[in-house]
């Protein structure tokens, strides 16, 4: 079974407005990471923000805020104010017992379309 | 180092060779990984190595792949008589081992088998 889920193949979205990237996740871990990473056309991976199951606030760093809905399974990463070099492959990951450095499971992703 | 690095950052083989791609993680980081990212998909988990325990090699996809690290520092991975279904992008990425730390990624190694 799919453990992160992205439903949006591909999103655009006009330079300065914001955007919403959805992913969803299924565990039965009580503690777990979650995890976003951009990947622009060059490819390398780029870390963006982390949200704790236990944290009681929402993750923000900088233009990139996470909306964590536990009781939903959901963690939609927020970009305010999109800027042409935010297209690029976003990917939602999820490291399970994050007491641990086990591995990370990535979605299947989004690519994310800024239009001038 | 700096960062991760990865070589070679490309490899054309012959289906049949085998290939060895190399990964030189952050100094200090404990836990090492293996990615591996077919065109326009997501990444799809390898091997992970985290100190001197035994590794977790749970997501090779057949024996013909294996890989060593030593001195828990660079590690290599092997993949033996190549398909052409391994034609990917091999990632590497290295961790703290921390609780929330997130990876540090290499570059990868795109492998063309023709």
């Amino acid at each position: 079974a799919q453990k992160i889920t992205q439903t949006q193949p591909g999103m655009f979205v006009q330079e300065k407005e914001a955007v919403t990237l959805d992913c969803t996740y299924d565990t039965s871990d009580q503690s777990y990471g979650l995890f976003w990473y951009k990947q622009p056309s060059s490819g390398e991976m780029i870390f963006l923000i982390y949200q704790g199951s236990y944290d009681e606030q929402n993750a923000t760093e900088g233009r990139y805020s996470l909306n964590f809905q536990k009781a939903r399974k959901s963690a939609n990463l927020v970009i305010s104010a999109s800027q042409l070099g935010d297209s690029a492959m976003y990917f939602c990951a999820m490291r399970e017992n994050p007491g641990s450095a086990r591995q990370l499971t990535f979605g299947s992703g989004t690519q994310l379309t800024v239009l001038p | 180092g700096a960062g991760v690095s990865q070589s070679p950052s490309n490899k054309v083989t012959e289906k049949g060779k085998d290939v060895e791609l190399r990964c030189d993680p952050i100094s200090g980081h404990t836990a090492l990984y293996w990615y591996r990212q077919s065109l326009g998909q997501g990444l799809e988990f390898l091997i992970y190595f985290q100190g001197n325990s035994a590794p977790d090699k749970s997501g090779l996809p057949s024996d013909r792949f294996s890989a060593e690290r030593t001195g828990g520092s660079v590690s290599t991975l092997t993949i033996q008589r190549t398909q052409q279904e391994d034609s990917a992008v091999y990632l590497c990425a290295s961790s703290p081992g921390t609780v929330n730390y997130g990876y540090t990624f290499g570059s990868g190694t795109r492998l063309t088998v023709v």
